[in-house]
C-alpha cells in the first residue's frame, strides 16, 4: 500500500527560527512529490519535486527530494507568524495518476 | 480569475437525503478530483477524472458517485449520506494527472 508519513505532526517555534519538516514515503513508483500549505482554507501549492538532489527555492522556503533514502524535506528560514499553517506532502502515483497525501505537519509560529 | 469553485460551502443534512456538491473550474483542466479531509487522517482521494467521461476510484470511494459530462464540471453525489461522511470536502483540478493540483475553497458537510 502506498504510504506517505510526515513528521513531526505538530511543531511550535518562535518567530525567526528555522524549521525543517519531513516527508517520508513507501511508494514503489511515483512521478512527483508535492508540498502544499494549508491555512484556514484550501491547500495552496508550494513546490513540485521530480528529480532527486535538486533543491527548489522560493523566498525563505526550500525543498529537496532524496529518492534513494525515500524522503523529502521542507525548510523554512527566518519564520514569521504568517508561516503558521498545516504543511502537506503528497505523491503523484505513476500510472494511476492518484495523489496520496501525508497527514500533514501543523506548524505554529509564536511571536 | 482562474479558480475552482464549489457549492455549497456549508451544508447540514440528515441521514439518507441525497445531495450533490458541485465543482467547476475555468482553467480548461483535464484532470479533476475530489478529496475529503478528516482530523488525523489528512486528505484522502475519493474519485478522480482524467478527462470527460473518464472517472476512477480513489482510496475512499464507498458511498460516493461522480460524473464528468463536461470538462469544467465534476459534481460529487452522495445518494444516501451517513454520519461517517461528515467531513471537509475539497475539489481540485490540474492540467493533467501529472501536474500540481489547484484546490477549491472546500465544502463542510455535516450529516446528522
Amino acid at each position: 500500500e502506498d504510504k506517505v508519513v510526515q513528521s513531526p505532526l505538530s511543531l511550535v517555534v518562535h518567530e525567526g527560527d528555522t524549521v525543517t519538516l519531513n516527508c517520508s514515503y513507501e511508494v514503489t513508483n511515483f512521478r512527483s512529490l508535492l508540498w502544499y500549505k494549508q491555512e484556514k482554507k484550501a491547500p495552496t501549492f508550494l513546490f513540485m519535486l521530480t528529480s532527486s538532489g535538486i533543491e527548489k527555492k522560493s523566498g525563505r522556503l526550500s525543498s529537496i527530494l532524496d529518492k534513494k533514502e525515500l524522503f523529502s524535506i521542507l525548510n523554512i528560514t527566518a519564520t514569521q507568524t504568517g508561516d503558521s499553517a498545516i504543511y502537506l506532502c503528497a505523491l503523484i502515483i505513476q500510472g494511476a495518476q492518484k495523489l496520496v497525501f501525508g497527514q500533514g505537519t501543523r506548524l505554529t509560529i509564536n511571536p | 480569475e482562474a479558480q475552482v469553485t464549489q457549492n455549497p460551502r456549508y451544508l447540514i443534512t440528515v441521514t439518507g437525503k441525497k445531495l450533490t456538491v458541485t465543482c467547476s473550474q475555468n482553467m480548461n483542466h483535464e484532470y479533476m478530483s475530489w478529496y475529503r479531509q478528516d482530523p488525523g487522517l489528512g486528505l484522502r482521494q475519493i474519485y478522480y477524472s482524467m478527462n470527460v467521461e473518464v472517472t476512477d476510484k480513489g482510496d475512499v470511494p464507498e458511498g460516493y458517485k461522480v460524473s464528468r459530462k463536461e470538462k469544467r464540471n465534476f459534481p460529487l453525489i452522495l445518494e444516501s449520506p451517513s454520519p461517517n461522511q461528515t467531513s471537509l470536502y475539497f475539489c481540485a483540478s490540474s492540467f493533467t494527472g501529472g501536474n500540481e493540483q489547484f484546490f477549491g475553497p472546500g465544502t463542510r458537510l455535516t450529516v446528522l
